[in-house]
């Protein structure tokens, strides 16, 4: 069976500090995503990793998958109010879907 | 814009009753999947569509069904809703098979009461 565990389960930082989410498995993914919940909406897609050892930049934030391509990490740098949310991991399964981590909820206060 | 559309954002059931659940994608996209969300047990898959009137169970299909009559829309059913259900369903769409990044509606939070 296909697992992605993510942790922390929870993290909560003030304003202006930096923080890392993992995502790791003992299988091999062809590729990963990442999706960030805001309460009572459906997840959107951040970036997808797709070579082992890629690193990926969207303004603060910073993916990088493992050189294995078992593991992910997103770094969020000066965290601001508005990265709040629950951060999801996902990779492809063996039948075509969609595996997810259980989620990263992330509180930035002011 | 890529749009994945859910019917309802709420629905409050009674026990025993028969519930649908509507998904419409805009995309022309081949996959549609239906997923439930409870606290910490994150997403679980309940069943998948690689095609019109195909499906294939996810984790949890024991209780659901689906329907996929035209490429666009898939439905979830729940024949006999039950207080365990209580969750928010949320429906997705992805291009094809083998291209796994999917696009989500916006939820239904589902109540039986």
């Amino acid at each position: 069976t296909q697992l992605l565990e993510q942790s922390p389960q929870f993290l909560s930082i003030q304003e202006g500090e930096n923080l890392t989410v993992y995502c790791n498995s003992s299988s091999v993914f062809s590729s990963l995503q990442w999706y960030r919940q805001e309460p009572g909406e459906g997840p959107v897609l951040l970036v997808t990793v797709v070579t082992g050892g890629e690193v990926k930049k969207l303004k603060r934030l910073t993916f990088q998958f493992g050189d294995a391509r078992k593991d992910s990490s997103l770094h969020i740098t000066a965290a601001q109010t508005g990265d709040t949310g629950l951060y999801l991991c996902a990779g492809a399964g063996s039948q075509g879907n969609l595996i997810f981590g259980k989620g990263t909820k992330l509180s930035v206060k002011p | 814009d890529v749009k994945v559309t859910q019917s309802s954002r709420y629905l409050v059931k009674r026990t025993g009753e028969k519930v649908f659940l509507e998904c419409v994608q805009d995309m022309d996209h081949e996959n549609m999947f239906w997923y439930r969300q409870d606290p910490g047990l994150g997403l679980r898959l309940i069943y998948f569509s690689y095609d019109v009137k195909m499906k294939e169970k996810g984790d949890i299909p024991e209780g659901y069904s689906v329907s996929r009559e035209k490429k666009e829309r898939f439905s979830l059913i729940l024949e006999s809703a039950s207080t365990n259900q209580t969750s928010m369903y949320l429906c997705a769409s992805s291009p094809q098979t083998g291209y796994t990044e999917a696009f989500f509606g916006q939820g239904t939070r589902l109540t039986v009461v």
